[in-house]
């Protein structure tokens, strides 16, 4: 069965106080890594997707990076606007369905 | 360009009533998807469609839940016979195809008392 356990559940950082966010996974062949963010009260918004290990992404003060079990959500310089939570998900080859994990609460301190 | 929509953006019914909740694509994509996710955790996979078929309904918790795609654009998502553990935010997502990204709508927040 495909899992993904996201870890830590709850993370306050400073404003400018970098940090990452850890996802790990178990999936029978991988097609897909996905990493959502998610404002209270509304829909998951796409961020990255990662498909092979040893890819890495960056969008403004976020990378994604993936390993054959892991994938790290690293934020450089964090600022308030940046608190959300954030959800990483996994799809296995073939026609299967998003697997996501509980997510990571992430409140960043002005 | 618009987004995925919902309908209504939040839904009070009393146990055992019948609800009928929308999702509204984006233009031009052929794969829909039925998420619900509870308080504290992940969008959990309900359901999705190619086009007007139901392609993987192995989410669905049981018989009283059921969504439709009639014309391979609006969905549907129906619960008949509402029980409290219904309770929680209905997502809808679509993408181009099954392998491309799926965009999320804002969500239905259904409460049953």
């Amino acid at each position: 069965e495909d899992q993904v356990t996201q870890s830590p559940e709850a993370l306050r950082l400073q404003e400018g106080e970098s940090s990452s966010l850890n996802c790990s996974y178990t999936v029978s062949g991988l097609r897909g890594l996905f990493w959502y963010r998610q404002d209270p009260g509304k829909g998951p918004e796409f961020l990255f997707t990662l498909y092979s290990a040893g890819e890495e992404k960056e969008k403004e003060r976020l990378k994604a990076t993936l390993t054959k079990k892991e994938s790290f959500l690293h934020i450089t310089a964090p600022k308030p606007e940046d608190s959300a939570t954030y959800l990483c998900a996994v799809q296995a080859r073939g026609n299967t369905p998003l697997v996501f994990g509980k997510g990571t609460r992430l409140s960043v301190i002005a | 360009g618009a987004g995925v929509s919902q309908t209504p953006s939040n839904k009070v019914t009393e146990k055992g009533k019948y609800v009928e909740l929308r999702c509204d694509p984006i233009s031009g994509h052929t794969a829909l998807y039925w998420y619900r996710q509870s308080l504290g955790q992940g969008p959990e996979f309900l359901i999705y469609f190619q086009g007007t078929g139901a392609a993987d309904d192995s989410g669905l918790p049981n018989d009283r839940f059921f969504a439709v795609r009639p014309e391979g654009s609006v969905s549907t998502l129906k619960i008949q016979r509402t029980e409290r553990g219904d309770s929680a935010v209905y997502l809808c997502a679509s993408s181009r195809g099954h392998t491309d990204t799926q965009y999320f709508g804002p969500g239905t927040r259904l409460t049953v008392l």
